[in-house]
């Protein structure tokens, strides 16, 4: 079945990078656009990024745009988040998810365990 | 970026009561709308996509109606396991935009 197994969380000071990984299996993952989402301690869900199948488009939610890159190797069935510029609003629980399939934005129907971020001095 | 407000932000219900959770988007995200429920310690589940269409193993009680602005959850008859916080997503406009979510907590 579907499995996605999110990592590289960790303590971060600010300014700080960090690179979040996916490690995902159970499907053809060349064929899929992914997602990250994120969830603030006690808050509600963020989008952050999304790229398509190939990695040919990006699309960035406007709070990490320019800090933040998405990415994938679909030789190792992985995705990746850098994350650069780390500011103490970045916190929080990072999931990656996979749509349920199709070209236009589909609703996530699995999701990564997610890897905690903490931005902190 | 389109809000997606969803009311109320707390619901106290009893198992066995109906539950009906509201989520109004700031402008017409067609039937690009998604449910999803979501436990302490969790990930979120996908309950509804399509605003309407249950997801994969989700149980009857679950339904989604709404199209346009107005969207609505409904769980027929709550059982011990429905208590939890849900979130609507639209998926038509980017950025995909998330509501705030509903408390669904025991009475």
């Amino acid at each position: 079945q579907v499995q996605l197994v999110d990592s590289g969380g960790g303590v971060v000071q600010p300014g700080g990078s960090l690179r979040l990984s996916c490690a995902a299996s159970g499907f053809i993952f060349s064929t899929f656009g992914m997602y990250w989402v994120r969830q603030a301690p006690g808050k509600g869900l963020e989008w952050v990024a999304y790229i398509a199948y190939d990695g040919s488009r990006t699309f960035y939610s406007d709070s990490v745009k320019g800090r933040f890159t998405i990415s994938r190797d679909n030789t190792k069935n992985t995705l990746y988040l850098h994350m650069n510029g780390l500011k103490g609003d970045d916190t929080a629980m990072y999931y990656c998810a996979k749509p349920r399939g199709g070209m236009a934005p589909q609703p996530f129907d699995n999701w990564g365990q997610g890897t905690l971020v903490s931005v902190s001095s | 970026e389109v809000l997606l407000t969803q009311s109320p932000a707390t619901l106290s219900l009893s198992p066995g009561e109906r539950a009906t959770l509201s989520c109004r988007a700031s402008q017409s995200v067609s039937s690009n709308l998604a449910w999803y429920q979501q436990k302490p310690g969790q990930a979120p589940r996908l309950l509804i996509y399509d605003a309407s269409n249950r997801a994969v193993g989700i149980p009857a009680r679950f339904s989604g109606s709404g199209s346009g602005t107005d969207f609505t959850l409904t769980v027929s008859s709550l059982e011990p396991e429905d208590f939890a916080v849900y979130y609507c997503q639209q998926l038509s406009n980017w950025p995909l935009t998330f509501g705030g979510g509903t408390n669904l907590e025991i009475k």
